[in-house]
């Protein structure tokens, strides 16, 4: 099983700020690294797929980089609705995908 | 609009049974692969299991193999999970997600249903 690792477990920031999180994989997923937002109560949504890929509808502030082990969602100017969980996913080995653990994103 | 929504989730005893199903409107739902996906209460995400267009092509987790069902009904726009000896550790939100395009990013997920699995 591939296991996915994000940092940090939390993340205090303000609206306005750049965040940066932090996805790491035990093993190569070459470019196949999702990142997904959660807030409460709701259901995960697509932000970034195949590691830098925007999907529909989603703000040009999220970026996703990286390849291999190593990958990074940024959001580059926070609104006050991207506070929430944010998880990434893998899917190298289909059909085991797997998830990371999540990020909370919190305002200081 | 495109939207997925859950049902049949609630409260069952350790060691018996339910059925989860989760009907699609606003898209062509037999041209789309799906998943089940859970989160247990405070917890991350879980792949549960997929199944392809036709339903020939099915895979679980191994926590939920030789339990759970997955299952689709094309001409009811329709995904079904059965949920045969449940355990405490099923207890969870279940989403019903569907893939984008033929790539398991799963870009549109349902609402959820909760399962609670407790005597």
């Amino acid at each position: 099983e591939i296991v996915l690792t994000q940092s940090p477990a939390t993340l205090s920031l303000s609206p306005g700020e750049r965040a940066t999180l932090s996805c790491r994989a035990s093993q190569s997923v070459n470019s196949y690294l999702a990142w997904y937002q959660q807030k409460p109560g709701q259901a995960p949504r697509l932000l970034i797929y195949d590691a830098s890929n925007r999907a529909t509808g989603i703000p040009a502030r999220f970026s996703g980089s990286g390849s291999g082990t190593d990958f990074t969602l940024t959001i580059s100017s926070l609104e006050p609705e991207d506070f929430a969980v944010y998880y990434c996913q893998q899917r190298s080995n289909w059909p085991a995908i797997t998830f990371g653990q999540g990020t909370r994103l919190e305002i200081k | 609009e495109v939207q997925l929504v859950e049902s049949g989730g609630g409260l069952v005893q350790p060691g018996g049974s339910l059925r989860l199903s989760c009907a699609a409107s606003g898209f062509t739902f037999s041209s789309y692969e799906m998943n089940w996906v859970r989160q247990a209460p405070g917890k991350g995400l879980e792949w549960v299991s997929y199944i392809n267009t036709s339903g020939r092509t099915i895979y679980y987790a191994d926590s939920v193999k030789g339990r759970f069902t997955i299952s689709r009904d094309n001409a009811k726009n329709s995904l079904y999970l059965q949920m045969n000896s449940l355990r405490a550790e099923d207890t969870a939100v279940y989403y019903c997600a569907r893939h984008q395009g033929h790539t398991p990013w799963m870009d549109v997920w349902g609402k959820g249903t909760t399962v609670i699995v407790s005597s």
